[in-house]
């Protein structure tokens, strides 16, 4: 199994351009979300799914949109890049409802956007 | 939501000794918490999950405790190695997982 998979590693964004970060999961999980790693902030929850269909927002959403029409994919658009953006986005999966039933997070490895 | 801190940005410690890494919170008591270890340029890793009613749980080096009276979990690694250099998070249950931020522990040979 892959696990989870984030692509690309690495992006470079100027101001106003849009891009869709992807994200892909192995494992057939139902719970399925995006985070942003700021330095000395922790991991702020983005959007989330429960499963195929179903997205709700998390704490940071602004400037943010996803879709979940399969299992295992997850994209996380960004419509206008802002400075603001620069940041490292995670994807996570869990077995089941998610973490509120009892599941850890299984995580890919990031993307590293900057915007300029 | 939860307010999460955790203790120190870093940690240093020599080989062998124990480090002791705290995580608070301000409101409710979590059903359950989890701890994660996150090295440089990956995600996050699950490392333990302890429920509410569990005074402490251990896997190998590792023990976790938590006090919902003190609202408080501790982390102990002992017998400490280089390779458990890493940054460690704490994260609680609301219908999300919150996190903190983080602390990093170096531990020298």
């Amino acid at each position: 199994n892959a696990g989870v998979t984030q692509t690309p590693k690495f992006q470079v964004l100027k101001t106003g351009q849009s891009m869709t970060l992807q994200c892909a999961q192995d494992m057939n999980h139902e719970y399925m979300s995006w985070y942003r790693q700021d330095p000395g902030m922790g991991l702020r929850l983005i959007h989330y799914s429960v499963g195929a269909g179903i997205t709700d927002q998390g704490e940071v959403p602004n400037g943010y949109n996803v879709s979940r029409s399969t299992t295992e994919d997850f994209p996380l658009r960004l419509l206008s890049a802002a400075p603001s953006q620069t940041s490292v986005y995670f994807c996570a999966s869990s077995y089941g409802g998610g973490p509120t039933y009892n599941s850890p997070l299984h995580f890919g490895n990031g993307t590293r956007l900057t915007v300029t | 939501s939860q307010k999460i801190e955790q203790n120190s940005e870093a940690l240093n410690i020599q080989e062998g000794k124990t480090a002791t890494l705290t995580c608070n919170y301000t409101n409710y008591s979590p059903a359950y918490l989890q701890w994660y270890r996150q090295d440089p340029g990956r995600g996050p890793v699950f490392l333990l999950l302890i429920r509410e009613n569990e005074k402490e749980k251990r896997k190998e080096r590792l023990k976790v405790t938590f006090d919902t009276t003190l609202k408080q979990s501790l982390f102990h690694i002992t017998a400490s190695q280089p390779a458990d250099s890493a940054t460690y998070l704490c994260a609680l249950n609301d219908y999300k997982l919150s996190f903190g931020a983080g602390t990093t522990v170096t531990v020298r040979a």
